[in-house]
């Protein structure tokens, strides 16, 4: 049964590096029926796609964030990484780990939340 | 990008309800749409798959239907379990989208 746990740092300051990392169980990056990505909720707010990363490496960003944030997949830890460059407080967020399966939807993470501090 | 627009924002009800929560995509998305329950302090759940499929172990009382680019899920009676935020996703087209959410509250 798949799961995902995302880790990382809960307090990141303004103009830093958020990098997270979410950890696999239960299923294979080399499957082509899946892809694996990031999906954030700031607090009160709605459901925002960050990006995903399909099993070929080829990578899907939100225009919105395209030039701030790098996913990236480390198959030997059975893990995969966000990375969100030049945060600010708007970037406080429950940040979730997903994998879409191809026709069906997103399995996530229990999320984890990441509060930008000036 | 494909904007989806959900409605109503918030819904009123009591158990036993039949409830009804109607998203509309800006454009085709081929039925590619999914809905999600979420609880407070909990990760989406899902709950309907390519607009009307139920996913494994979601209770039969939910539903999904499409009509061109306006999907619907329903809640044929609602259960004090069933008090949650709903929010329909696109995954047709890149970035995929989501609605702003409906919450359903106890009337």
């Amino acid at each position: 049964q798949l799961q995902l746990q995302e880790s990382g740092p809960g307090l990141v300051k303004a103009s830093e590096t958020l990098s997270l990392t979410c950890s696999v169980s239960g299923g294979s990056f080399s499957s082509t029926s899946h892809y694996w990505g990031w999906v954030r909720q700031p607090p009160g707010k709605g459901l925002e796609w960050i990006g995903s990363i399909f099993y070929n490496g080829n990578t899907f960003y939100n225009p919105s964030l395209k030039s701030r944030v790098t996913i990236s997949v480390d198959t030997s830890k059975n893990q995969f990484s966000l990375k969100l460059s030049s945060v600010t407080a708007a970037d406080t967020a429950v940040y979730y780990c997903a994998r879409h399966t191809y026709g069906i939807g997103l399995h996530w993470g229990q999320g984890t939340l990441v509060t930008v501090s000036s | 990008d494909i904007q989806m627009t959900q409605s109503p924002s918030t819904l009123s009800a009591s158990v036993g309800d039949r409830v009804t929560i109607t998203c509309r995509a800006s454009q085709n998305i081929n039925s590619w749409l999914a809905w999600y329950q979420q609880k407070p302090g909990k990760a989406p759940k899902l709950v309907i798959y390519k607009a009307s499929s139920l996913e494994s172990g979601v209770p039969s009382r939910f539903s999904g239907s499409e009509s061109g680019t306006e999907f619907t899920l329903t809640i044929s009676s609602l259960q004090p379990d069933d008090f949650a935020t709903y929010y329909c996703q696109q995954y047709n087209n890149f970035p995929w989208t989501f609605g702003q959410g409906t919450k359903v509250e106890i009337k």
